[in-house]
Parts: C-alpha cells; sequence; structure tokens
C-alpha cells in the first residue's frame, strides 16, 4: 500500500534561518507531488507541485523554493525565513489523471519567532 | 483549472443529513468533481468523488447535477464527528486547488 512520509511534525526556527522539509512517498511510481501551505483560520493555498523528477510547476510567488531531486521525494526548502512563513505545511501526493485522489502527510507545523 | 465556490459555513443537527453545495460552472467535460474534509490540524482526507453520475460509499453521497455546473455533497447522518472545514474540488489532473471550503459545524 501507499504511504506519505513528512517530518518533522513541529519545528520552531528563528526569522533569517534556512529551512528544509522533505516529504517521501512509498509504494508507488511517478506521483504528481504538490506541497500546501495553511495559515491560521485560513484555507490550503498550493505552494509548488511536480510532474516528475526535476519539474517543478509555482503556484504563487513567494519565499519558498521546491525541489524533486528523485521520483518520490518532494522537498521545500528557504533560504531566509520570514514570519510570514509561519503556517501548517502538507505534502500531498496523487497518481496520474483525473480519476485519482490525493493522499496527504500529517503535516509540519512550522512556527517563525 | 476550474473554479469552485462554497458557502463558507453551515449548521446541522446531529443525526440530520447535512447537504453541502458547490458551484463549479466552469468544470470540463473530463474533468472530476472530489470532495475532502479537513479536521482541525489535520492533512485533509479523501470523501468521495464522481464525473457524472451520482456516487454513494460509506461515507456520503455524491449528486452532480446533469449539466455537472453544480453538486452536493450528502452526509446522510451526520455525527459531532464530522464537524470539519469540506472542500470540494475540481480535478484537472495536475494542480489541486482546495479553495476555502465549508465549515461544516454539527451540533447536539
Amino acid at each position: 500500500s501507499q504511504t506519505i512520509h513528512q517530518w518533522p511534525a513541529t519545528l520552531v526556527q528563528p526569522v533569517g534561518s534556512p529551512l528544509s522539509l522533505e516529504c517521501t512517498v512509498e509504494g508507488t511510481s511517478n506521483p504528481n507531488l504538490y506541497w500546501y501551505r495553511q495559515a491560521a483560520g485560513r484555507g490550503l493555498q498550493l505552494l509548488f507541485y511536480s510532474v516528475g523528477i526535476g519539474q517543478i510547476s509555482s503556484e504563487v510567488p513567494q519565499n519558498l523554493s521546491a525541489s524533486r531531486p528523485q521520483d518520490r521525494q518532494f522537498i521545500l526548502s528557504s533560504k531566509k525565513l520570514l514570519l510570514s512563513d509561519s503556517g501548517f505545511y502538507l505534502c500531498a501526493w496523487m497518481g496520474y489523471g483525473q480519476n485519482t485522489e490525493a493522499f496527504f502527510g500529517q503535516g509540519t507545523r512550522l512556527t517563525v519567532v | 483549472d476550474a473554479k469552485t465556490t462554497q458557502p463558507p459555513s453551515m449548521d446541522c443537527a446531529e443525526g440530520r443529513a447535512a447537504n453541502l453545495p458547490c458551484n463549479h460552472s466552469t468544470i470540463s467535460g473530463n474533468e472530476y468533481v472530489y470532495w475532502y474534509r479537513q479536521i482541525h490540524s489535520q492533512g485533509p482526507q479523501y470523501i468521495i468523488h464522481g464525473l457524472k453520475n451520482n456516487e454513494t460509499n460509506e461515507m456520503a453521497s455524491l449528486i452532480i447535477t446533469e449539466d455537472r455546473k453544480s453538486s452536493t455533497l450528502i452526509l446522510p447522518h451526520a455525527t459531532l464527528r464530522d464537524t470539519a472545514v469540506y472542500y470540494c474540488i475540481v480535478n484537472s489532473g495536475y494542480a489541486l486547488n482546495f479553495g476555502k471550503g465549508t465549515s461544516l459545524l454539527v451540533t447536539p
């Protein structure tokens, strides 16, 4: 069966520090991968998605970047965190096509102080 | 991607049916309608999806209008644990845009 791993669960980082969140998927090949952010009391904002290794689409210009160095690995990064980067970050994967559901990781709650 | 419109909030009495509407007037012929829900501080959970026909599973029923421009998610007997934010999404096969969803409050 497919599983998705996302870590860490919580993170407190100072302003200006770098960020690296990792997401890995097991049990599937060539998934579509997604990074979302949810600010407190807000909806899910799609940040990046990837349909293959090295292929990244950015939905919202911001202080973050994403990379997909391997088929089942998706990394969210920042060189210098801002206070506004605080939020709940979720990784998700979905199979190819429109008749397939998305599966979400447990999320990382990031607090920038 | 087709956009969706949902009411921001709804209430439902425990044991009653909860009917959550969604408008997706710009949906394309090959795009599926998906419903997810998110309980506080957790990742979204898949509920149900459909293309043209009505669908039912152990969690809910999905009613899609004949012109496919709107749909309704039905929770037949809502429980307190169904209190969550419900998202209606049109799946183009690439970007999944969740929007703001409907916050459903099930009351005793």
